[in-house]
């Protein structure tokens, strides 16, 4: 199966600790976008990159996140010194070029972060 | 900026009927597309329909069909035959093709629960 896949699945850390997510898209996918999902609700937008260009990051993105997509292939996403209000669920997802289909975008497992 | 209602926290349907997923949204723009995904529990995310904003047909895919009413900004899900597998939560989402993110814009969410 080659769907968009993220590493690790789960990720239990201290509050103040860095983590890392990482995000691999479909192959040929240029477009990549990260969403937070926080429980009972829908996800909501965070970042996007076209290539290795981010193009737009929402108000969420606090400074202390940063997002990478270094050779247009994988995403990394970063969060330093976490916060309890950093739980949640991380969602990637990625949609080809150019597209027929309504820019359908393919959506990754989720990391599921815990910040104690 | 554009807002996606999902009125209906949860629902439930018997198995074998049709239930209808409601969805409404606010936008000044002509040109749209909008989505329905589902996230079964523990699984990632897929698209279940989509529809052009452009096109007046109503969209089906197999035994999903929706009703969409583009000047009442509705956009409603209608599952025939229900299925144990439909069990999920359903996301109806908002994209502007022509915005510089292209990202999703999702609802709240409704927790669909079909009984034996």
């Amino acid at each position: 199966d080659t769907g968009v896949s993220q590493d690790p699945r789960h990720k239990i850390t201290k509050r103040g600790q860095n983590v890392t997510f990482r995000c691999d898209p479909i192959s040929e996918h240029n477009r990549l976008y990260w969403y937070r999902q926080t429980l009972g609700q829908g996800p909501e937008f965070l970042t996007y990159f076209q290539n290795e260009a981010q193009l737009e990051k929402s108000r969420l993105l606090s400074d202390r996140f940063s997002a990478e997509r270094p050779k247009g292939s994988f995403s990394t996403l970063e969060i330093q010194r976490t916060e309890q209000g950093d739980s949640a669920m991380y969602l990637c997802a990625s949609s080809p070029p150019t597209s027929g289909r309504g820019n359908e975008q393919f959506f990754g497992p989720g990391t599921r972060l815990t910040v104690l | 900026a554009q807002t996606v209602t999902q009125s209906q926290p949860e629902m439930s349907v018997q198995e074998a009927e049709t239930v209808t997923l409601s969805c409404t949204y606010d936008t000044s723009e002509n040109n749209y597309y909008l989505f329905w995904y589902k996230q079964p529990p523990s699984r990632q995310m897929i698209l279940v329909i989509r529809q052009e904003a452009y096109k007046q047909q109503n969209a089906t895919e197999n035994r999903f069909s929706v009703n969409f009413q583009k000047a009442a900004k509705s956009f409603s899900l209608k599952i025939s035959d229900s299925q144990l597998g439909d069990t999920a939560m359903y996301f109806c989402a908002f994209m502007n093709p022509g915005g510089s993110q292209g990202n999703l814009i999702f609802g709240k969410g409704t927790k669909l629960s079909v009984k034996p």
